[in-house]
Formats: C-alpha cells, structure tokens, sequence
C-alpha cells in the first residue's frame, strides 16, 4: 500500500508570492491534516479536512488555506508569502471515524522563502 | 536534510542501553498520547500510543508510561540501536485528528 505522497519536495519562493502545496493520502484515508514545522516552533497544527470540509483549524493567520477533493487529495495554499513561513509542510491521513486514529505522516515539502 | 534537531534537548546513549525520553504535556482533557519517531528527511513515524485511562502500555520494544497526576509522559526504548538515533515526539490529542506536539527530543546512539 503506498504511503502519503507530497508534491513538491522543496520549494522556492519570493516574499509576496503565493504557493500551493498537494498531499495525496493513503489510499481508503478520507482524513488529512496539515502541520507546519520549523526549528523554532516544532509542529505545529494548520487545518484537518474530513470528507471535503474543514474540520479543525488551527491557529494561523488567512493566508493560509486549504481544500479536499471529493479522492481525499489536498492542497494548502499560502498566500503573501513571508519569510516566517520557510517550514516543513508535513501531511498525514487517516482513516474516517471519529474518535482517535492513527496518523500516517508524508515525507514532507520543505518551502524556502527568500 | 530538514533541521529538525536545532534547539532541541539531546540524549546520547550507547548501543545497548536503555534509553527514556520524557515529555511533559498541558492538556488534562486529551484521550490519547501517542510518540512519534521522526528520522532525518522523512515525516513523523508512530510508535505507541497510550489512552489517558491507561497508565502503561508495551510494545516490541517500547514502552509508554503515563501520569496524569503530574502530566508526564515518557518512551522508554529497551537495548537501543543505532536505527533509533531519530527525534521523537510526544503528541496528545483529544479526538479525531488533531495533534499537539511537544517540542522533541533528539536521541543520538552511538556503536
């Protein structure tokens, strides 16, 4: 079974621009949560998506984005972009139900912000 | 790779030993506890949980101890290797699929 894929690996952007990131989740996973992390602040929850909606959020500011496609597939979207927001963009999926699932986490898009 | 490990607390061990990595949580309410293993270039990987009614839990391996009295948790990791050299995290969540993170623990293990 394949694991959590995300695209792109490493990402290079300029202040003020805007990214999309796409984390395509195990197969069968109807959740998929995004998590920032970065050596000052460690992980850090953005937002989780169940069955297209958002189901959680995190404490970021509107820049930050996301959606779910009726395939589970994600995407997060950073708008204006800052230096602050150089980070790992880490997803991870699980199965639907509510309760305590546990969380398969994907390689990663590390995003550099100049 | 990712620079995970700045900032962090380490604990070097030897090969064989047995390694504890504690980690300290905020949330009375959260119902589970779970530990993460994150290797260089790669995402967090499971390794135990733990319900908040329970106060040990083993694996092949592992083992987590929970107090709630004190909020603390701890990974004990039995004869270490060097494939456990890593950062590990502690997460509490209290339901569906949002994580808290600590803050990690790198563990470094020598031959």
């Amino acid at each position: 079974k394949a694991g959590v894929t995300q695209t792109p690996r490493y990402l290079i952007k300029t202040r003020g621009q805007q990214v999309t990131l796409s984390c395509s989740p195990i197969s069968g996973h109807r959740s998929v949560s995004w998590y920032q992390q970065t050596p000052g602040q460690g992980l850090q929850f953005l937002f989780e998506y169940f069955s297209e909606t958002q189901r959680n959020k995190g404490n970021f500011p509107g820049r930050f984005s996301g959606r779910q496609f009726s395939n589970s597939r994600s995407e997060m979207n950073v708008s204006t972009l800052e230096l602050g927001d150089s980070a790992l963009y880490l997803c991870a999926s699980s199965l639907p139900a509510g309760g305590h699932n546990e969380q398969f986490f994907g390689p990663g898009t590390r995003l550099t912000v100049l | 790779g990712e620079s995970v490990g700045l900032h962090l607390p380490t604990l070097s061990v030897q090969e064989g030993d047995n390694s504890i990595i504690n980690c300290a949580y905020s949330n009375s309410a959260s119902d589970y506890f779970i530990w993460y293993k994150q290797e260089s270039g790669k995402g967090p990987q499971f390794i135990i949980d733990i319900r908040s009614n329970m106060d040990k839990r083993q694996g092949q391996r592992v083992t987590v101890l929970l107090n709630k009295t004190v909020k603390h948790l701890s990974l004990q990791i039995a004869a270490t290797q060097p494939g456990d050299s890593a950062v590990y995290f502690c997460a509490e969540t209290g339901g569906y699929s949002t994580l808290t993170f600590g803050k990690g623990t790198m563990l470094l293990v020598s031959p």
